[in-house]
């Protein structure tokens, strides 16, 4: 059981270029969420799903896109990187708030735009 | 939406002192209160949690409190040891049109010093 799975650990991106942050749990969980976290900083919402095929917004969506297509995975895309999406991204997962499940984070993904 | 506030923003304390960490939060509709420890370079783990229907929660040396009139929460930290040092996110679940949008505080960093 590898809990919530984040890949790659390291990019390091050149402004204008895209990518994608791949993120899979092995939980069957419903609920998955990409955050950022900037040095010194908390963690910023960027998107959720609540289930396969269902996506929503966070408090700082621009710049990114996430797909829901199976309950396994939830990749980020970074489509035209910018330096202000230097940061680390974390990939969390929980079964439901409403039973009391802890939040699973990946180990994260540090990017750099240059 | 749901707002977090935290503080304060480091904490300095001798081992063996109990350390307190405030959060107060906006939307009255939040119902869960989890609190994350993050050392340096990893992700964060959560240590304790509580729900709106409980005002208070303990794990040896970890407590939690919580006043929903107010709309506050708190993390107590008693006997303080080094390894203790990290930084502390607390966090509270906003319903939203979800029900599943975890909205962090921007973190305390806590220091125990020998």
């Amino acid at each position: 059981n590898a809990g919530v799975t984040q890949t790659p650990k390291f990019r390091i991106l050149k402004i204008g270029q895209s990518m994608t942050l791949q993120c899979a749990q092995d939980m069957n969980h419903n609920y998955m969420y990409w955050y950022r976290q900037d040095p010194g900083m908390g963690l910023k919402l960027i998107y959720y799903s609540v289930g396969a095929g269902i996506t929503d917004k966070g408090e700082v969506p621009n710049g990114y896109n996430v797909s829901r297509s199976t309950t396994e995975d939830f990749p980020l895309r970074l489509e035209l990187a910018a330096p202000s999406q230097t940061s680390v991204y974390f990939c969390a997962s929980t079964d439901s708030f409403l039973s009391g499940n802890t939040i699973y984070f990946g180990e994260g993904s540090w990017l750099t735009v240059v | 939406g749901e707002n977090v506030e935290q503080h304060p923003s480091t904490l300095s304390v001798q081992e063996g002192d109990s350390a307190v960490i405030k959060c107060t939060y906006s939307d009255s509709a939040s119902n869960y209160f989890p609190w994350y420890k993050q050392e340096l370079g990893k992700r964060p783990q959560l240590i304790i949690d509580i729900r709106s229907n409980v005002g208070e929660k303990k794990d040896q040396r970890i407590a939690v409190t919580l006043n929903k009139t107010a709309k506050h929460f708190s993390l107590h930290i008693t006997e303080t040891q080094p390894e203790d040092s990290a930084v502390y996110f607390c966090a509270a679940q906003n319903y939203g049109g979800s029900q599943g949008n975890l909205i962090f505080g921007k973190g305390t960093k806590l220091s125990v010093k020998p």
